[in-house]
């Protein structure tokens, strides 16, 4: 079973639509939760950081974290095609080297 | 700033030919990552560095081997290319203090195609 699981897509959805991302994880030790976007022929940037359970909002972009179902979330609202990227969940523990990537989401947002 | 700058962008090698792949940050990170991305399989961790002087083994290390002398650089070395080390290679760094866990910035990526 790989640490983190994410369906590689594609995902399309119209302009507008509400999109959502997920992820699931194995380890328990994880505490930090994050998602990346990677515009394609690009390095990954980060996009939303979360420590432990809960919630996080920024601006159309809502991180959503369950620790009891090992489960991550990324909601878009309103999308724009410039969201069209790849989004990769991303978890580890304290350290920073134990970060394990998902295999990344291919999103496209259709005008 | 620049960042995470890293050099080549593109590379054609011959199975057995040599090369590095460079990458050098200016933020003053203490960690540094070489990753490889491989079509749907996510990043993997090849080899990652907490300081200058330090260095060790990510999940992927067969076939590579790196260095850090300077907080600033660190090389990715490629000794024997194999067509299975085909793949889109990028440098990342972060600071990380106190058992924290921060942002990583990534460079642009390094495809390389082995033939």
């Amino acid at each position: 079973q790989k640490e983190v699981e994410q369906d590689p897509g594609p995902l399309s959805v119209p302009e507008g639509a509400i999109v959502s991302l997920n992820c699931t994880y194995s380890n328990s030790a994880f505490q930090y939760f994050m998602w990346y976007r990677q515009y394609s022929r690009k390095g990954p940037e980060l996009l939303m950081y979360t420590y432990s359970s809960g919630n996080k909002e920024d601006g159309r972009f809502t991180a959503q974290v369950d620790k009891s179902s090992k489960y991550i979330s990324l909601f878009i609202r309103d999308s724009q095609p410039s969201d069209s990227a790849t989004y990769l969940c991303a978890s580890g523990n304290t350290g920073g080297f134990k970060t394990i990537f998902g295999a990344g989401t291919r999103l496209f947002v259709k005008a | 700033n620049a960042g995470v700058t890293q050099t080549p962008k593109f590379r054609i090698l011959k199975i057995g030919q040599s090369m590095t792949l460079q990458c050098t940050q200016d933020m003053n990170h203490n960690y540094m990552y070489w990753y490889r991305q491989d079509p749907g399989m996510g990043l993997k961790l090849i080899y990652y560095s907490v300081g200058a002087g330090i260095t060790d083994k990510g999940e992927v290390p067969n076939g590579y081997n790196v260095s850090r002398s300077t907080t600033e650089d660190f090389p990715l070395r490629l000794e024997l290319a194999a067509p299975s080390q085909t793949s889109v290679y990028f440098c990342a760094s972060s600071y990380i203090s106190n058992g924290g866990n921060t942002e990583a910035f990534f460079g642009q990526g390094t495809r390389l195609t082995v033939v």
